[in-house]
């Protein structure tokens, strides 16, 4: 069974600075990572995949890189709307799917 | 489109059945697979199960003796069942496309079912 972690649990940063999130996994998945936004009391939102694709319409502020055991997900400039909980999933273990406890980004 | 439908609360030890529409494509398309994901009040998201339209299923381990999904193609339609609930099945239930296998790229609204009497 895949163990992912994601830290730090609560990012308090300022509009215009940057987020950085960790996730790490307990074995490798080699790319088979994505990163979902999800905002509160709304359904999550596929940003990335295969670690660093960005999904279609999102701005290009998101981005994603790592790949074996350590992920980052970069907000470069952060945006008020931004303003989320964000969490991983690794899909390099199918059949079965797991996701990351989640990163709460609050804006200073 | 995913549009879910089903009862808010249901009791214990009885079983939870959920349907997603799926709108906008067909659920029989080959690039896809299609699934259940839940997330517990104030909580992060675990996987249930996932389908294709042949008919393959996979489930959570953790779920698997009591767990069923579902294709209706001809309705375009996705369902869950989970039998004997309980309080720890409390949960906004999503279903969701999922690109082949891998990741899921569209969800569902949520619906919120809480398990009690």
């Amino acid at each position: 069974e895949i163990v992912m972690t994601q830290s730090p649990a609560t990012l308090s940063v300022s509009p215009g600075e940057r987020a950085t999130l960790s996730c790490r996994t307990s074995h490798s998945v080699a790319s088979n990572l994505a990163w979902y936004q999800q905002e509160l009391g709304q359904a999550p939102r596929l940003l990335i995949y295969g670690a660093s694709t960005r999904a279609a319409g999102i701005p290009a502020r998101f981005s994603g890189s790592g790949s074996d055991t350590e992920f980052t997900l970069t907000i470069s400039s952060l945006q008020s709307e931004d303003s989320a909980v964000y969490y991983c999933q690794e899909y390099n273990n199918w059949p079965q799917l797991t996701f990351g406890g989640g990163t709460k980004v609050e804006i200073k | 489109q995913l549009q879910q439908s089903g009862p808010g609360l249901v009791k214990p030890s009885e079983t939870l059945s959920l349907t997603c529409i799926v709108s906008g494509g067909s659920i029989s398309s080959t690039y896809y697979y299609w699934g259940w994901i839940r997330q517990p009040p104030g909580k992060g998201l675990e996987w249930i199960a996932s389908m294709y339209y042949t008919g393959s299923t996979y489930y959570n381990p953790s779920l698997r003796s009591r767990v069923a999904i579902s294709v209706d193609a001809s309705k375009n339609q996705l369902s869950l069942k989970l039998n004997s609930v309980t309080a720890a099945d409390t949960a906004v239930y999503y279903c969701a496309r999922q690109y082949d296998w891998k990741y899921p790229d569209y969800w569902g609204q949520g619906t919120l079912v809480t398990v009690s009497s």
